[in-house]
């Protein structure tokens, strides 16, 4: 089943915040992030695993809600460099093949 | 060292032919897998791979193939080639617990 993502694309101005959430209608294992630039091809930026952890480098991070099944990805004082499309992946044991949601376009302007 | 290395990067092809993709990964990941990118960008997953078990969506028709001669490579036939076939195919790799790494890509255009 596949997550769904909200918003589907936000636009933003450097040094703005945002927040992409992520959710699931079954029982979630672990939540990948990715960041797709492009033409180019998807780029991990961060696992999470059941238990209700929060995860982060630098100026992006990232929570889990295991009750919820829920997670969201937080981008603070944004960036151009972090323009591209951001996808949550899910899966439902370990093991499992990873399951995308629909992608949500960020573009961070000048 | 490129990680994970897909080739051809580009392939036009026509309708009813066979073609082959071929990814390779130098990073020891146990586990190899193929995805398909539509032109909506939706990541598609199609099948996964480790030396023990083959893993196919159910979804995927069956004239897809994955063919796995060792653990670090895993290559994706596709026969009679549609219409519907045009994406971009990534091949991807991890090891357990781990995140994805992904090839550049396949452009396939079937005409």
């Amino acid at each position: 089943q596949q997550p769904v993502q909200s918003p589907q694309a936000v636009i933003l101005r450097e040094g703005e915040d945002a927040v992409i959430n992520c959710s699931s209608s079954k029982a979630l294992y672990s939540v990948h992030w990715y960041r797709q630039k492009h033409g180019e091809a998807p780029v991990f930026l961060m696992i999470l695993l059941k238990g209700g952890e929060q995860k982060g480098h630098d100026k992006i991070s990232a929570s889990f809600n295991e009750k919820k099944q829920q997670s969201s990805l937080y981008l603070t004082a944004s960036q151009l460099s972090y323009s591209g499309t951001y996808f949550c992946g899910t899966d439902f044991s370990a093991g499992n093949m990873l399951t995308f949601g629909g992608g949500t376009r960020l573009m961070v302007k000048p | 060292d490129t990680a994970v290395s897909q080739t051809p990067k580009y392939l036009v092809t026509q309708m009813g032919n066979d073609k082959s993709i071929k990814c390779e990964q130098n990073l020891g990941h146990d586990t190899m897998y193929w995805y398909k990118q539509d032109s909506k960008k939706f990541l598609k997953i199609m099948f996964s791979y480790n030396n023990k078990e083959l893993i196919i969506n159910e979804t995927v028709p069956n004239r897809f193939s994955p063919k796995s001669p060792d653990k670090a490579h895993l290559n994706l036939h596709i026969n009679s080639l549609e219409l519907g076939d045009s994406a971009v195919y990534f091949c991807a790799s991890s090891s357990t617990g781990d995140g994805y790494t992904f090839g550049s890509g396949t452009r396939l255009t079937v005409v």
